[in-house]
Order: structure tokens, then sequence, then C-alpha cells
């Protein structure tokens, strides 16, 4: 596998289900973020990691639970959500959070997230 | 409020054809601008940026314009090829950290 990689790429889950997404990077790469991108909107930050620690959480409910086990993994565990949470979840990666200008962000295809 | 504004949610092309892609910001503090390209069931692609300190970047068929005093910048594609097709975001970043804020998406469709 190379780039950064998310599973499942399709998810339904009903408002009471507990599921997990998952996003994993071979990049050797520091920062990772969740990003989520609803119908014809912008994508939105959710969560930012640098180093294993999270240094952002952009107000996302705490239905939305971020975990980062180490710098090549990513976990978001989602439980009671509610239908307009449907939407395209995309994991991203960057060498670390320094400037932009060296720090590209590498995506992954992204979960396509239905919540009955 | 959206910080970054993409106003054309597609736009259509003939093959061979100059595209341009439009985005306006409103955040003055905004000092780096990206545009990535996205396929459908693939993530962004990074494809080109430019810094506050330059109106024009260029790398091949692409140019990126910036102009700071309307807070617009352009992405233009020349000559536009049917593999152009794909969605393309607008980006912004502050000075600090690595925060990007997204516009919608602009849907482009090279015809052949």
């Amino acid at each position: 596998e190379t780039g950064v990689t998310q599973t499942p790429r399709h998810l339904v889950m009903g408002m009471t289900n507990k599921k997990s997404l998952k996003c994993e990077q071979h990049l050797g790469h520091n920062a990772m973020y969740w990003y989520k991108q609803s119908a014809k909107k912008p994508l939105e930050l959710m969560f930012v990691y640098n180093f294993k620690e999270q240094t952002e959480n952009n107000s996302v409910p705490s239905r939305f639970s971020p975990e980062c086990p180490n710098s090549s993994h990513l976990f978001l565990h989602l439980h009671t959500l509610q239908p307009e949470d449907s939407a395209l979840y995309l994991c991203a990666s960057s060498q670390d959070r320094g400037a932009l200008a060296d720090n590209e962000q590498f995506f992954g295809p992204g979960t396509r997230l239905t919540v009955l | 409020d959206q910080q970054v504004k993409q106003n054309s949610p597609s736009l259509s092309v003939q093959e061979g054809r100059i595209s341009i892609l439009n985005c306006d910001y409103t955040n003055s503090m905004f000092d780096y601008f990206l545009w990535y390209k996205k396929y459908p069931a693939e993530g962004p692609t990074f494809l080109i940026s430019i810094s506050s300190i330059k109106d024009k970047n260029e790398d091949g068929r692409f140019t990126v314009f910036l102009n700071k005093s309307a807070k617009h910048l352009s992405l233009h594609i020349v000559p536009s090829q049917p593999g152009d097709s794909a969605v393309y975001f607008c980006a912004a970043s502050a000075a600090y950290g690595n925060k990007l804020v997204f516009g919608a998406g602009t849907i482009l469709r090279v015809k052949s």
C-alpha cells in the first residue's frame, strides 16, 4: 500500500450503531487530519493530530471521537450519529504542522458514510 | 460565513480551449493558496500553489493568478484536456499552522 488509505470506503449505519473509520498513511508523516465533506459544501477540518497529540478540535460534536495510536494510524469512532452526519469523511497527512509551503497534505480516498 | 468561495458550481469547456476557475476569499490573513483536484472515488490531490508574495505561478498547463487587492485567485488550464475533468477545490491558509480552509469546489467538464 502507498499513500493514504481509508477503510471502509462505504458505510451505512443506523443512529444507534457504533462504528469506526480507519486511516493509515504510508508516507512517514507526523501530522494527520480528519475532514468532513457534506454535499455541495466545502471540506471542513474536524481534527488535527501532530506527533500523536491532538492539536485541533474544530468544535466537533462528541459523537465523533478521534484516536491516534501512532503517527501512521488515525481512527474516527462514531456513535449515536444523526442523518445530517451523512457525508464523505476524508483523512489526510502531512510531514508535520509546519509551514504549508513545505507541508503538502496528502488525502485518502475517503469513506462515504450514510446514517439512516 | 464561508471565507473561501467558489461561486461557479460547474464549468464546461471544449477540449483545447482555456479553462478558468475562480476563487474569492475574505480573510486578509490568508497568505498561501492552493488548488486541489479531485476525481470521483479518490481523495483530493495537490495541483498548484501560490504564496502571497507572488501574483503568478506556472506549472506546465496550469497557472494560478493571485490578485491580493481584490482577494481573488484564478486557475487557468490551457489547453484543456478531457482528463482534466474533475472537481477543483481552492484552499487558503494563514501564516501559522497548517490549517486549510477550502471552497466548495467547481466541477470542470472538458468536452472532446
